[in-house]
């Protein structure tokens, strides 16, 4: 029951450097997303995605790139490093979410996140 | 656009004590869901409550209990009987007629043996 994993769990990169963190979930969950946290921010949305090949932005988008070929896998990738990325990033999935005139919320989980420094 | 405030940044308390987290929200939506999770040292964050808009009933787990009230905009979260295994930062979060949670900032709770 692996649930839902991240790698690498810590990454020290250098500022310009490409980075991919990877998100992987065995629940077939129709949803995912990508967290980062920081002091005195909580958790804050980068990306996420309701299906595959679907995705959007969230709150803090500029510099992350996502993609969804498959169900289960959801990378996030940082296309030139920046020390405001330095961070811990958390990947969440969530069962379908039905719309209608009341609407259901499936609970997010969240896997065990990511530590990037970013030199 | 929603919003989700916990003002207490850091709660410390003696082992066996009571305590009340608070959380107020802020949104437009009719239909709405709020959320606890729990972040203890080791990182990860581990769910433990949701609830839904329509339902304002008070529910209890073992020592965790919630309060929900819609008249006041707050889903406070009490531990009875603290723990040192308590200790741990607290989210309340918030999702509307969107997908995407908001959290709040959260709270540091530490429970002193």
């Amino acid at each position: 029951d692996a649930g839902i994993t991240q790698s690498p769990r810590y990454k020290i990169t250098e500022t310009g450097r490409q980075v991919t963190l990877m998100c992987h979930q065995t629940w077939s969950h129709s949803y995912m997303f990508w967290y980062r946290q920081d002091l005195g921010h909580g958790l804050r949305l980068i990306y996420y995605s309701a299906a595959a090949d679907i995705t959007d932005k969230g709150e803090v988008s500029d510099g992350y790139v996502v993609s969804r070929s498959k169900t289960e896998n959801f990378p996030l990738t940082l296309e030139s490093a920046t020390r405001s990325q330095t961070s811990v990033y958390f990947c969440a999935s969530s069962d379908r979410w039905l719309a209608g005139v009341q609407g259901h919320q499936e609970t997010q989980y969240f896997g065990p996140g990511t530590r990037l420094l970013v030199l | 656009a929603q919003k989700v405030t916990q003002a207490q940044t850091e709660i410390s308390v003696v082992e066996k004590e009571d305590v009340t987290l608070d959380c107020v929200y802020e949104t437009r939506d009719t239909t709405y869901y709020l959320f606890w999770y729990k972040q203890p040292p080791s990182g990860e964050l581990v769910f433990l409550i949701r609830r839904n808009s329509f339902d304002e009933q008070n529910e209890i787990s073992g020592r965790y209990s919630w309060n929900f009230q819609k008249s006041t905009s707050s889903f406070n979260f009490t531990i009875t009987a603290s723990q040192v295994v308590d200790s741990a930062v607290y989210f309340c979060a918030l999702s509307g007629r969107r997908v995407k949670l908001t959290f709040g900032t959260g709270t540091r709770l530490t429970i002193i043996p």
